[in-house]
């Protein structure tokens, strides 16, 4: 079974600060992918980013960047400086194989972090 | 592109009552899903489908039905519903597996 952990359920900042939102995921695929998705106040799910399990290398967008840490089965989400724009719920979720080898592109969701961004 | 639609936005039934939720996508994606938004829990797969004709079980699809009678459509239906189906729902397509998703802007269901 798949299990995605978020362990922050609401993180609470002043705008400019950094940021770190924390995703621990347990799975016994080999193979697979991890997400992040953006939920702001008007409700709609934004993709952010997928990171498949043979990548390791951090990756930075803009002000987002990603750690990805296979030996400790994290991948965590940075907004640096932030903005009142980037309070919403973010959500970590994980897609892996069956033992056949095929995946279905199920994804198991973490249960979202609350980030509220103030001026 | 409209990516991926859903109907109604927002609705109220009764114990007991029916309903189908639509959701279209016109990406020609293989791959759809509902999902299910509950406070605190994340978003749960009730069923998905991996192409026309197919559908499968997900994690939590007690009390649920779907239907993939055409590759853009996705149907979700309710034959009786209970409170406990109150709750935000989620389609998403994809265009591969395990593909990005992409998410429907959700449908409120508040069952009384």
């Amino acid at each position: 079974a798949q299990k995605v952990t978020q362990a922050q359920t609401e993180i609470s900042v002043v705008e400019k600060e950094d940021v770190t939102l924390d995703c621990v995921y347990e799975t016994r695929d080999t193979t697979y992918y991890l997400f992040w998705y953006k939920q702001p106040p008007s409700g709609e799910l934004v993709f952010l980013i997928r990171r498949n399990s043979f990548d390791e290398q951090n990756e930075i967008s803009g002000r987002y960047s990603w750690n990805f840490q296979k030996s400790t089965s994290s991948f965590n989400f940075t907004i640096t400086a932030s903005q009142v724009v980037d309070s919403a719920v973010y959500f970590c979720a994980l897609s892996g194989f069956n033992a056949g080898g095929t995946s279905y592109g199920k994804l198991t969701f973490g249960q979202g972090t609350i980030l509220t961004v103030h001026p | 592109n409209a990516g991926v639609t859903q109907t109604p936005k927002f609705r109220v039934l009764k114990t007991g009552q029916s309903m189908t939720l639509l959701c279209a996508q016109d990406m020609n994606h293989e791959y759809m899903y509902w999902y299910r938004q509950d406070p605190g829990m994340g978003l749960r797969l009730i069923h998905y489908s991996v192409g026309e004709g197919t559908t499968a079980k997900g994690e939590v699809p007690d009390g649920y039905n779907v239907s993939r009678l055409k590759k853009q459509n996705f149907l979700l239906g309710l034959e009786s519903a209970a409170p406990s189906q109150t709750s935000v729902y989620f389609c998403a397509s994809s265009y591969n597996s395990p593909g990005t998703q992409y998410f429907g802007p959700g449908t409120r269901l508040l069952v009384l």
